[in-house]
């Protein structure tokens, strides 16, 4: 296992476009993250799944923003009439959860930078 | 809500030095967790450290360890004999114990390392 893959890596459109990005998270992980990164800041939560289930949204995710994970595995991030608001890194973690207390850990992504010009 | 306060935007050290870097939490909940995690110039965010609030011990990974102050609400690293390859930003983070709660991030310290 190579651990948490995003793709792109980076991404520069232009204002109003959509642009959609990708994680494939650690196979066996049940739970997957997506957060907002900008420029000395920490991560932002946007939204979590438990399998194929979506559990969890921020407010920061407008309605321009959908994400899903069909089948339980991999999940995409879709931000749809790009601002120049949304440029941001876009950071997928994963982790175990076994449904009991207990800390799962999160395993990043290098992230998906992007910038709407 | 959760929040995380990290009061020491960026901080140095010294080779072979130890540094703390700070961090408080705002919770109303007796169980969570609370972790440190790294992130290298460009390069992906690592995990640190964790700690368990119900635990009293504080926990040591190597030359990273914690003071948990769970009445104060702190959770500070101690990095010993520090190495250049530690600078990195570091974020403090933390997670309820209630199921389903997500990681709340701390807007993190920027830490050199001065050879």
């Amino acid at each position: 296992d190579t651990g948490v893959s995003q793709d792109p890596r980076h991404k520069i459109t232009k204002r109003g476009q959509n642009v959609t990005f990708r994680c494939d998270p650690i196979s066996e992980h049940n739970r997957l993250y997506w957060y907002r990164q900008t420029l000395g800041q920490g991560p932002e939560f946007l939204t979590y799944f438990q399998n194929e289930a979506q559990l969890e949204k921020s407010r920061l995710l407008s309605d321009r923003f959908s994400a899903e994970r069909p089948k339980g595995s991999f999940s995409t991030l879709e931000i749809q009439r790009t601002e120049q608001g949304d440029s941001a890194m876009y950071l997928c973690a994963s982790s175990l959860d076994r449904g009991f207390s207990g800390a799962n850990v999160l395993t990043f992504g290098a992230g998906s930078r992007l910038t709407v010009l | 809500a959760q929040t995380v306060t990290q009061s020491q935007p960026e901080m140095s050290v010294q080779e072979a030095e130890t540094v703390t870097l700070s961090c408080t939490y705002d919770t109303s909940e007796s169980d969570y967790y609370l972790f440190w995690y790294k992130q290298p110039p460009s390069r992906q965010m690592i995990l640190v450290i964790r700690q368990e609030a119900y635990k009293q011990q504080n926990a040591t990974e190597n030359r990273f360890s914690v003071n948990f102050q769970k009445a104060a609400k702190s959770f500070s690293l101690k990095i010993s004999d520090s190495q250049l390859g530690d600078a990195a930003m570091y974020f403090c983070a933390y997670r309820s114990d209630n199921y389903g709660q997500n990681f709340v991030f701390g807007p993190g310290t920027r830490l050199s390392v001065l050879p």
